[in-house]
């Protein structure tokens, strides 16, 4: 059974730096496109990125390059969401999600994390 | 502003059937057959619905069904449950963003 099982909530302060993980189980991790998905306070989803484990090539969103950082480490399965300099506007849940690419595009997204909650408060 | 274009929300009553729309470009839901429909409970992650604008997940009833005419998807529920009262997402491949673009969502109510 597929599982990506997410860090907990975090709380933290303008300014502050942050990495969240998500824990792949199930499959053969290094051979399937991983992401990040941003749903803001009562807002929709986005895409913040993917990458491929196997050579952790990312992709970014248009307006996350540069303002995030994913990472994935195969070694234990996990991929990681990096912030250098959180803003109150980072505040959201993000969910780890398990896409099913096509031609090198996202197709669906087939499995989803638990979602972990970001506040960024002073 | 989200890219794909969804009623903020809609509703009908148990046994009913309502359609959601969701509304793009030829560049991302008029030109590709890659629309999916997410259902997001309460607090809970986004469930895939619906993929490859028709085709429905084993384990998802069949009162889900959905259709795509030129740039427009619709999703229809037909005989309303209390428990499809939910958030609905659609999602499709777009030309300029190889991660696929979101529709705005739409709370759909069960009276």
């Amino acid at each position: 059974e597929v599982q990506l099982v997410q860090s907990g909530a975090e709380v933290k302060k303008p300014g502050e730096s942050l990495k969240i993980s998500c824990k792949a189980s199930g499959y053969n991790f290094p051979n399937y496109w991983i992401g990040w998905v941003r749903q803001m306070p009562g807002k929709g989803l986005e895409w913040l990125g993917i990458i491929y484990p196997g050579d952790s090539d990312p992709k970014y969103g248009p307006a996350f390059e540069g303002q995030v950082t994913i990472s994935a480490d195969k070694s234990i399965t996990t991929a990681y969401l990096q912030w250098r300099w959180l803003k109150p506007s980072d505040t959201a849940i993000y969910y780890c999600a398990r896409p099913f690419m096509g031609g090198g595009s996202v197709v669906r997204i087939d499995y989803w994390g638990q979602g972990t909650l970001v506040t960024v408060s002073s | 502003q989200s890219a794909l274009t969804q009623p903020p929300s809609a509703s009908g009553s148990p046994g009913q059937s309502v359609t959601i729309s969701c509304t793009g470009i030829s560049s991302d839901v008029g030109g590709h057959n890659y629309v999916s429909w997410y259902q997001q409970n309460p607090g809970k992650a986004p469930k895939l619905l619906i993929y490859e604008a028709t085709k429905r997940p084993s384990g998802v009833p069949d009162r889900f069904s959905a259709s795509k005419s030129g740039n427009t998807a619709s999703l229809t529920v037909s005989g309303l449950q209390p428990e499809d009262e939910a958030d609905y997402y659609c999602s499709s491949n777009a030309d300029t963003n190889n991660l696929g673009v979101f529709g705005g969502g739409t709370k759909l109510t069960v009276l």
